[in-house]
């Protein structure tokens, strides 16, 4: 089945304490991407990449990394999570860049205490 | 950057009528647009999209109206049904690496 997997899809940690949140697609899609949704402002883009080592910044990158070694696998990073990251995080993928459908994964519900 | 808004929060239609969601972006350098589904608990589910080369875009019970003139593009969806109860985004591009999402629409579907 064509799916986008994040893990763990609930976390509640404390201030300052390094994290990762893992995201995982089985279509060999090329362009995967990490959003954050929160109350009245929607889903706001944090970074993407277009393909294995080329990532660039989305709207709102900081307190954030991410890396791409591998195709299927694209990690969020929080080196030192503050509360004011604490939201529902999403991570799509498409086949490429430039406009195709995208695949999102079920969400990742982070609390930062 | 881009701004992008949805023209109402919420919406409530009675089963069997049309709906109407409705978006308006700011970037006119935008050229790529897609509307999404979110049901309670889920991630966003693909709909529909438009290129900005269209203004007319029809799928199963869906229709994306672009106008480019107004920066203004709407989902229509027809005899809509109570599984259509869910948020509905709008996104828009001008590269195709970069979404900016608008806040959504909560469709209510009345039986």
């Amino acid at each position: 089945e064509a799916q986008v997997t994040q893990n763990p899809r609930y976390l509640i940690t404390v201030t300052g304490k390094k994290l990762t949140v893992t995201c995982s697609q089985n279509m060999n899609h090329e362009y995967m991407s990490w959003y954050r949704q929160d109350p009245g402002l929607g889903l706001r883009q944090i970074y993407y990449s277009m393909n294995v080592e080329v990532t660039d910044k989305g709207d709102v990158p900081e307190g954030y990394k991410v890396s791409r070694k591998e195709k299927r696998n694209f990690p969020l990073i929080l080196e030192s999570p503050s509360p004011n990251q604490t939201s529902l995080y999403f991570c799509a993928s498409s086949l490429f860049a430039g406009g195709t459908e995208a695949f999102f994964g079920q969400g990742t519900r982070l609390t930062v205490v | 950057g881009e701004s992008v808004g949805l023209h109402l929060p919420t919406l409530s239609v009675q089963e069997g009528d049309n709906s109407i969601i409705n978006c308006a972006y700011s970037n006119s350098a935008s050229d790529y647009f897609i509307w999404y589904k979110q049901e309670s608990g889920k991630g966003p589910q693909f709909i529909i999209d438009i290129r900005s080369n269209m203004d007319k875009r029809q799928g199963q019970r869906v229709t994306v109206l672009l106008n480019k003139t107004v920066k203004h593009l709407s989902l229509q969806i027809a005899a809509t049904q109570p599984g259509d109860s869910a948020v509905y985004f709008c996104a828009a591009s001008n590269t195709g690496n970069q979404f900016y999402f608008g806040t959504g629409t909560s469709l209510t579907v009345i039986p």
